[in-house]
């Protein structure tokens, strides 16, 4: 079946670091790709997406590129802020599916 | 931010007692899921709605059933309340056309005791 793996947390890391998450995935075909944020207290916001292969989805500082030979869409930051501390989850959806699988979560914790 | 609400946003309940969260969206997407979230396992999809009367089952779909009698509303029933039901509930939404993205809600945490 389809599953998301995602390293294990919780990462604590200091301001101006460089951050991976990495994030593996099983599924057939050609899955969508997702990082979700949460924030504490709050739901889940849409961080970035990649729809196929070799796509590189940005946003906030924020990259991943979908690896398919690597079945990897590892999460990266140049340089990380204390607002950056949250529960990061890789997500994938499988094509023709309108459902999400979900990554057991990664906490950050950036510290000053 | 989608126009997602969520209701109660924190309940306390008793063993056995029957209980209902609310989500409702003023965004008129055609999907909508009830998720928990618990410590060591991410999000699970409890049940999900594909329209209004259309409902089917998630992965940890036993001891909840939902309802979707508008567009608007998707509720979440707890017949009969149980410890091990005590998590964080999400709802959230999604439209076929915008690729199936996924807006959440804000949560609801419920206690059983």
């Amino acid at each position: 079946g389809n599953s998301v793996t995602q390293m294990e947390g919780p990462v604590t890391l200091s301001e101006e670091a460089f951050l991976t998450i990495n994030c593996t995935y099983t599924a057939t075909g050609y899955p969508s790709l997702f990082w979700y944020v949460q924030y504490p207290g709050e739901g889940l916001q849409l961080l970035l997406k990649a729809t196929k292969a070799d796509d590189k989805g940005s946003n906030k500082g924020f990259e991943a590129t979908y690896r398919k030979e690597t079945t990897s869409f590892h999460l990266e930051k140049g340089s990380v802020q204390v607002s950056d501390s949250a529960v990061y989850f890789c997500a994938l959806r499988k094509g023709g599916s309108e459902k999400l699988v979900f990554g057991k979560g990664t906490k950050l914790t950036v510290n000053p | 931010d989608a126009g997602i609400t969520q209701s109660p946003r924190h309940k306390v309940t008793e063993t056995g007692t029957p209980v209902t969260l609310r989500c409702h969206q003023t965004e008129n997407h055609r999907y909508m899921y009830w998720y928990r979230q618990d410590p060591g396992h991410g999000l699970r999809l409890i049940h999900y709605s594909y329209g209004v009367k259309d409902t089917d089952k998630g992965e940890v779909s036993d001891g909840y059933s939902v309802s979707r009698s508008k567009t608007e509303d998707f509720l979440l029933t707890l017949e009969s309340a149980t410890s091990s039901q005590t998590s964080v509930y999400f709802c959230a939404i999604s439209e076929p056309m915008d690729g199936y993205e996924q807006y959440f809600g804000p949560g609801t945490r419920l206690t059983v005791t």
